[in-house]
């Protein structure tokens, strides 16, 4: 059965704080793998990765996969309560997986 | 501006009632998918379409009905045969294959 799991489940930091999320998968058939940020209602899109090892970055946040171990991380550096949200994985093809998500809690 | 629509935001609906929600999308996109989301769930999948035409069950297809008429439009029915129809459902399309899915703003559904 296709799976993604993500961890922590929940996690809360203080702003300025470093986080890892993580995400792993089992995908019968895999392309890519995607990285949303949810605040309300509608995720919004953060990274696709297809590569092994290449880093993506996009300001603080950055992620890179690994598909020899089937495992993503998602790094926010110097954190701030605007990054409070539930973050999704997602991985496949046609059909799209979605991990629980992590919710990250941000204490000013 | 590009993007996808989903109506209603809220929706009400008595036990035993089907109910249909509206996605539109004016990306030109192929695919198009309907999630269910729970809380401490995640998204799950409905169904999805790749084609018009055509479409897929998902995970957690029971219950539900979509058609793909035109490529702008997926509507979702949720049937009196879903068990637990109150969620939050998820609209998205992509250009097939490629991932990076968009998203609608979502339908919650509340059946009293």
């Amino acid at each position: 059965e296709d799976k993604v799991v993500q961890s922590p489940l929940s996690l809360v930091v203080h702003e300025g704080d470093t986080v890892t999320l993580n995400c792993s998968y089992e995908v019968t058939n895999f392309r890519s793998l995607l990285w949303y940020k949810q605040e309300k209602k509608a995720p919004t899109f953060l990274f696709m990765l297809t590569s092994s090892g290449i880093e993506k970055k996009s300001g603080r946040l950055s992620s890179i996969l690994d598909k020899k171990e089937l495992f993503s991380i998602l790094n926010i550096t110097a954190t701030q309560t605007g990054d409070s949200a539930v973050y999704l994985c997602a991985g496949g093809d046609d059909k799209i997986i979605f991990g629980k998500g992590t919710r990250l809690h941000i204490l000013p | 501006d590009g993007g996808i629509t989903q109506s209603p935001k809220y929706l009400f609906r008595k036990e035993g009632q089907n109910v249909t929600l509206s996605c539109e999308q004016n990306l030109n996109h192929d695919a198009m998918y309907w999630y269910r989301q729970d809380p401490g769930q995640g998204l799950r999948l409905i169904y999805y379409s790749q084609i018009v035409n055509d479409f897929q069950k998902g995970d957690i297809a029971e219950g539900y009905s979509v058609s793909r008429e035109k490529k702008e439009s997926f509507p979702l029915t949720v049937t009196s045969a879903q068990k637990n129809p109150t969620a939050f459902y998820l609209c998205a399309s992509s250009i097939a294959q490629m991932g990076g899915y968009t998203f609608g703003s979502g339908t919650r559904l509340t059946v009293v």
